[in-house]
């Protein structure tokens, strides 16, 4: 199972960006995806989940702001990222779910500030 | 929302000991379907989380002996014995029974 997240980098504030999550090694179509973020020295702030059918649920503080989608032909997920502010400054790690996130990509850094 | 209160936040350790972590929730992990959704996880310095225990006791694929989750409904334990220095971090519990998906705030374990 490998997941390489990509698409990070600085962006100002108000502004756009969209994550993409490369999966393989397994069917990925068959389960249930995560995007979690990890501020600089903080710890894990769960922020949205996609299930293998396609059914999204989002943490408040993202919600109407953030899309967590899914492109099954490609084994990929997406997080797009809209409107950004600073507390959105984080590592972005997408992670499988089973019973629990079993693995997890590296991480990409969103640097929000203008 | 369910919050996670990991406890203590770092502990000292000798190789080759033992250390426990609680984490209590403030609500049941006990899902609709029986289950608990209860995970443990280490994150080294400068890597991503890693799964150790999930449902509670469940040690994942590859997870030693040494790691070993015990508890129910709001209470819940991890035991690492023997301490080796590639145990050294930062551990997490989370839970996923309940929408949003939460952690504790971290045990930093540290050698003393």
């Amino acid at each position: 199972v490998q997941l390489v997240e990509s698409g990070g980098g600085l962006v100002q504030p108000g502004k756009s960006l969209k994550l993409s999550c490369s999966a393989s090694g397994f069917t990925f179509s068959s389960y249930g995806m995560h995007w979690i973020r990890q501020a600089p020295g903080k710890g894990l702030d769960w922020v949205a989940y996609i299930s293998s059918s396609s059914g999204t649920v989002y943490a408040d503080a993202v919600k109407g702001r953030f899309t967590i989608s899914r492109d099954n032909a490609k084994n990929t997920l997406y997080l797009q990222l809209n409107s950004l502010k600073s507390e959105d400054t984080a590592i972005y790690y997408c992670a499988r779910w089973t019973v629990a996130t079993d693995y997890w990509g590296q991480g990409v850094m969103v640097t929000v500030s203008s | 929302d369910v919050v996670m209160t990991q406890t203590p936040v770092s502990l000292s350790v000798s190789l080759g000991g033992q250390v426990s972590i609680s984490c209590r929730s403030s609500q049941s992990l006990v899902h609709n379907n029986g289950n608990t959704y209860l995970s443990w996880y280490l994150q080294k310095p400068g890597q991503s989380p890693q799964l150790l225990i999930y449902k509670v006791s469940n040690r994942f694929s590859g997870i030693s002996d040494r790691f070993s989750g015990s508890g129910s409904g709001t209470d819940f334990t991890l035991k690492i014995s023997r301490v080796e220095p590639d145990d050294l971090g930062v551990y997490y519990c989370g839970q996923g029974t309940q929408y949003p998906y939460t952690f504790g705030a971290g045990t930093k374990l540290e050698l003393k």
